[in-house]
Protein backbone atom coordinates (compact mmCIF):
# COMPACT_ATOMS: atom_id res chain seq x y z
CA UNK A 1 0.00 0.00 0.00
CA UNK A 2 1.24 3.26 -0.24
CA UNK A 3 0.87 6.04 2.85
CA UNK A 4 1.73 9.60 2.73
CA UNK A 5 2.80 12.18 5.06
CA UNK A 6 2.96 16.40 4.24
CA UNK A 7 2.96 19.03 6.82
CA UNK A 8 -0.69 20.20 7.51
CA UNK A 9 -0.10 24.04 7.31
CA UNK A 10 2.69 26.38 6.88
CA UNK A 11 3.16 30.06 6.62
CA UNK A 12 5.65 32.22 4.69
CA UNK A 13 6.11 35.79 3.49
CA UNK A 14 5.79 37.14 0.07
CA UNK A 15 9.24 37.08 -1.88
CA UNK A 16 10.55 34.20 0.42
CA UNK A 17 11.27 30.93 -0.61
CA UNK A 18 9.57 28.15 0.83
CA UNK A 19 10.15 24.16 1.00
CA UNK A 20 7.32 21.30 1.61
CA UNK A 21 8.19 17.94 2.17
CA UNK A 22 6.45 14.73 1.54
CA UNK A 23 7.47 11.75 2.96
CA UNK A 24 5.78 8.48 1.61
CA UNK A 25 5.80 4.64 2.06
CA UNK A 26 4.87 2.93 -1.03
CA UNK A 27 5.16 -0.68 -2.84
CA UNK A 28 6.02 1.37 -5.81
CA UNK A 29 5.30 4.01 -8.29
CA UNK A 30 6.18 5.15 -11.62
CA UNK A 31 6.60 9.41 -10.73
CA UNK A 32 5.82 11.28 -7.55
CA UNK A 33 3.55 14.46 -8.67
CA UNK A 34 2.72 17.79 -7.04
CA UNK A 35 -0.49 19.46 -7.32
CA UNK A 36 -1.60 23.14 -6.24
CA UNK A 37 -5.22 23.56 -5.39
CA UNK A 38 -7.03 26.91 -4.62
CA UNK A 39 -10.09 26.94 -2.11
CA UNK A 40 -12.96 25.69 -4.15
CA UNK A 41 -11.45 24.72 -7.13
CA UNK A 42 -9.66 21.72 -9.04
CA UNK A 43 -6.06 20.51 -8.42
CA UNK A 44 -3.90 21.69 -11.23
CA UNK A 45 -0.52 20.17 -12.06
CA UNK A 46 2.82 21.51 -10.87
CA UNK A 47 5.71 19.12 -11.26
CA UNK A 48 6.60 15.50 -11.15
CA UNK A 49 9.52 13.39 -10.87
CA UNK A 50 10.46 9.71 -12.05
CA UNK A 51 13.86 9.87 -11.68
CA UNK A 52 16.06 10.78 -8.37
CA UNK A 53 16.81 14.26 -8.04
CA UNK A 54 15.72 17.95 -9.28
CA UNK A 55 13.40 19.10 -11.38
CA UNK A 56 13.09 23.09 -12.13
CA UNK A 57 10.09 24.80 -13.84
CA UNK A 58 9.91 28.08 -13.33
CA UNK A 59 9.42 29.14 -9.63
CA UNK A 60 8.49 25.58 -8.86
CA UNK A 61 10.71 22.86 -8.77
CA UNK A 62 10.57 19.28 -6.99
CA UNK A 63 13.14 16.85 -5.75
CA UNK A 64 12.41 12.99 -5.32
CA UNK A 65 15.12 10.50 -3.29
CA UNK A 66 13.28 7.12 -3.69
CA UNK A 67 15.88 5.20 -1.31
CA UNK A 68 14.93 8.08 1.56
CA UNK A 69 11.33 8.29 0.27
CA UNK A 70 11.25 11.69 0.46
CA UNK A 71 9.77 14.47 -1.73
CA UNK A 72 9.88 18.46 -1.85
CA UNK A 73 8.31 21.02 -3.67
CA UNK A 74 10.47 24.24 -3.49
CA UNK A 75 8.63 27.66 -4.30
CA UNK A 76 10.36 30.64 -5.09
CA UNK A 77 9.86 34.27 -4.89
CA UNK A 78 6.80 33.76 -3.41
CA UNK A 79 3.27 35.91 -4.49
CA UNK A 80 -0.06 36.19 -2.91
CA UNK A 81 -1.74 34.01 -5.56
CA UNK A 82 0.76 31.20 -3.94
CA UNK A 83 -1.51 30.83 -0.98
CA UNK A 84 -3.11 27.10 -1.45
CA UNK A 85 -3.16 23.59 -0.88
CA UNK A 86 -0.37 21.71 -2.06
CA UNK A 87 -0.58 17.86 -2.45
CA UNK A 88 2.04 15.01 -3.01
CA UNK A 89 0.86 12.09 -5.02
CA UNK A 90 2.34 8.96 -6.29
CA UNK A 91 0.94 7.08 -9.43
CA UNK A 92 0.05 3.20 -8.93
CA UNK A 93 2.25 2.03 -11.74
CA UNK A 94 -0.11 4.84 -13.86
CA UNK A 95 -2.97 3.23 -13.11
CA UNK A 96 -4.78 5.99 -9.82
CA UNK A 97 -3.09 8.20 -8.11
CA UNK A 98 -2.53 8.03 -3.93
CA UNK A 99 -2.41 11.73 -2.21
CA UNK A 100 -1.51 13.01 0.60
CA UNK A 101 -3.49 14.73 3.27
CA UNK A 102 -2.30 18.34 1.81
CA UNK A 103 -0.37 21.22 2.75
CA UNK A 104 -2.01 24.83 3.40
CA UNK A 105 0.17 27.62 2.37
CA UNK A 106 -0.37 30.56 3.51
CA UNK A 107 1.45 33.51 2.03
CA UNK A 108 2.01 36.91 4.10
CA UNK A 109 2.75 40.38 2.66
CA UNK B 1 -7.75 21.20 -26.62
CA UNK B 2 -10.65 21.26 -24.36
CA UNK B 3 -10.02 20.27 -20.77
CA UNK B 4 -11.59 17.60 -18.70
CA UNK B 5 -15.48 18.49 -18.51
CA UNK B 6 -17.75 17.67 -15.43
CA UNK B 7 -21.46 17.87 -15.25
CA UNK B 8 -23.46 18.88 -13.46
CA UNK B 9 -21.23 21.57 -11.24
CA UNK B 10 -23.67 21.28 -8.33
CA UNK B 11 -26.22 18.96 -6.99
CA UNK B 12 -28.92 18.66 -4.38
CA UNK B 13 -29.97 15.56 -3.49
CA UNK B 14 -31.94 14.15 -0.49
CA UNK B 15 -30.84 10.55 1.46
CA UNK B 16 -32.02 7.73 -0.04
CA UNK B 17 -31.86 9.14 -3.41
CA UNK B 18 -29.53 7.94 -6.64
CA UNK B 19 -26.78 10.38 -8.56
CA UNK B 20 -25.39 10.17 -11.51
CA UNK B 21 -22.06 12.73 -12.67
CA UNK B 22 -20.73 12.73 -16.11
CA UNK B 23 -16.97 13.67 -16.77
CA UNK B 24 -15.49 13.91 -20.20
CA UNK B 25 -11.89 13.43 -20.81
CA UNK B 26 -9.73 15.29 -22.51
CA UNK B 27 -9.64 14.32 -26.42
CA UNK B 28 -7.70 11.38 -26.62
CA UNK B 29 -7.16 10.49 -23.14
CA UNK B 30 -8.65 6.41 -22.45
CA UNK B 31 -7.93 6.48 -18.75
CA UNK B 32 -10.33 7.96 -16.55
CA UNK B 33 -9.88 8.13 -12.51
CA UNK B 34 -12.27 9.44 -10.18
CA UNK B 35 -11.87 10.70 -6.69
CA UNK B 36 -13.94 12.18 -3.26
CA UNK B 37 -12.16 15.13 -1.92
CA UNK B 38 -13.89 15.59 2.09
CA UNK B 39 -12.25 18.04 4.12
CA UNK B 40 -11.81 15.34 6.67
CA UNK B 41 -10.76 12.95 4.17
CA UNK B 42 -8.88 14.47 1.60
CA UNK B 43 -9.03 13.21 -2.17
CA UNK B 44 -10.03 9.30 -1.86
CA UNK B 45 -9.50 7.08 -5.30
CA UNK B 46 -12.83 5.66 -6.06
CA UNK B 47 -12.13 3.97 -9.54
CA UNK B 48 -10.43 4.35 -12.63
CA UNK B 49 -11.31 3.20 -16.39
CA UNK B 50 -9.58 2.49 -19.18
CA UNK B 51 -10.88 1.87 -22.80
CA UNK B 52 -14.21 0.91 -21.20
CA UNK B 53 -12.37 -1.41 -18.70
CA UNK B 54 -12.25 -0.69 -14.68
CA UNK B 55 -8.91 -1.30 -14.23
CA UNK B 56 -8.62 -0.46 -10.09
CA UNK B 57 -11.24 0.11 -8.01
CA UNK B 58 -10.71 1.82 -3.88
CA UNK B 59 -12.12 1.66 -0.74
CA UNK B 60 -15.76 2.48 -1.13
CA UNK B 61 -19.13 0.52 -0.89
CA UNK B 62 -20.82 -1.13 -4.08
CA UNK B 63 -23.26 2.15 -4.03
CA UNK B 64 -20.32 3.98 -5.91
CA UNK B 65 -19.62 2.35 -9.31
CA UNK B 66 -19.28 3.81 -12.64
CA UNK B 67 -18.45 3.18 -16.45
CA UNK B 68 -16.88 4.19 -19.21
CA UNK B 69 -18.11 4.55 -23.04
CA UNK B 70 -16.50 3.86 -26.00
CA UNK B 71 -15.44 7.47 -26.63
CA UNK B 72 -13.95 7.45 -23.32
CA UNK B 73 -16.53 9.78 -21.55
CA UNK B 74 -17.12 8.16 -18.19
CA UNK B 75 -20.49 8.67 -15.56
CA UNK B 76 -20.21 7.61 -11.68
CA UNK B 77 -23.39 6.51 -9.97
CA UNK B 78 -24.06 6.57 -6.53
CA UNK B 79 -27.52 4.80 -5.18
CA UNK B 80 -29.24 5.08 -2.01
CA UNK B 81 -27.51 8.22 -1.13
CA UNK B 82 -26.08 8.90 2.32
CA UNK B 83 -25.46 11.99 4.35
CA UNK B 84 -22.08 11.78 4.14
CA UNK B 85 -20.97 11.35 0.52
CA UNK B 86 -21.80 15.15 0.54
CA UNK B 87 -18.54 15.91 -1.19
CA UNK B 88 -16.47 17.53 -4.31
CA UNK B 89 -16.47 14.39 -7.13
CA UNK B 90 -13.39 15.02 -9.11
CA UNK B 91 -12.66 13.08 -12.29
CA UNK B 92 -9.34 13.21 -13.89
CA UNK B 93 -8.03 12.01 -17.44
CA UNK B 94 -4.83 10.94 -18.32
CA UNK B 95 -2.79 9.01 -21.25
CA UNK B 96 1.03 6.99 -21.03
CA UNK B 97 2.10 9.33 -23.73
CA UNK B 98 1.49 12.36 -21.66
CA UNK B 99 3.51 10.62 -18.91
CA UNK B 100 0.06 9.99 -16.59
CA UNK B 101 -0.06 13.15 -15.43
CA UNK B 102 -3.44 13.29 -14.23
CA UNK B 103 -5.58 16.11 -15.49
CA UNK B 104 -8.68 17.08 -13.31
CA UNK B 105 -12.52 18.85 -14.32
CA UNK B 106 -13.76 21.50 -12.01
CA UNK B 107 -15.62 18.92 -9.82
CA UNK B 108 -19.27 18.13 -9.43
CA UNK B 109 -20.13 19.58 -5.69
CA UNK B 110 -23.31 17.12 -4.19
CA UNK B 111 -25.08 18.12 -1.36
CA UNK B 112 -26.89 15.36 0.64
CA UNK B 113 -29.66 16.44 2.48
Amino acid sequence: GQNIDQPTEMTATEGAIVQINCTYQTSGFNGLFWYQQHAGEAPTFLSYNVLDGLEEKGRFSSFLSRSKGYSYLLLKELQMKDSASYLCATDNYGQNFVFGPGTRLSVLP
Amino acid sequence: KAGVTQTPRYLIKTRGQQVTLSCSPISGHRSVSWYQQTPGQGLQFLFEYFSETQRNKGNFPGRFSGRQFSNSRSEMNVSTLELGDSALYLCASSSPEGGNIQYFGAGTRLSVL
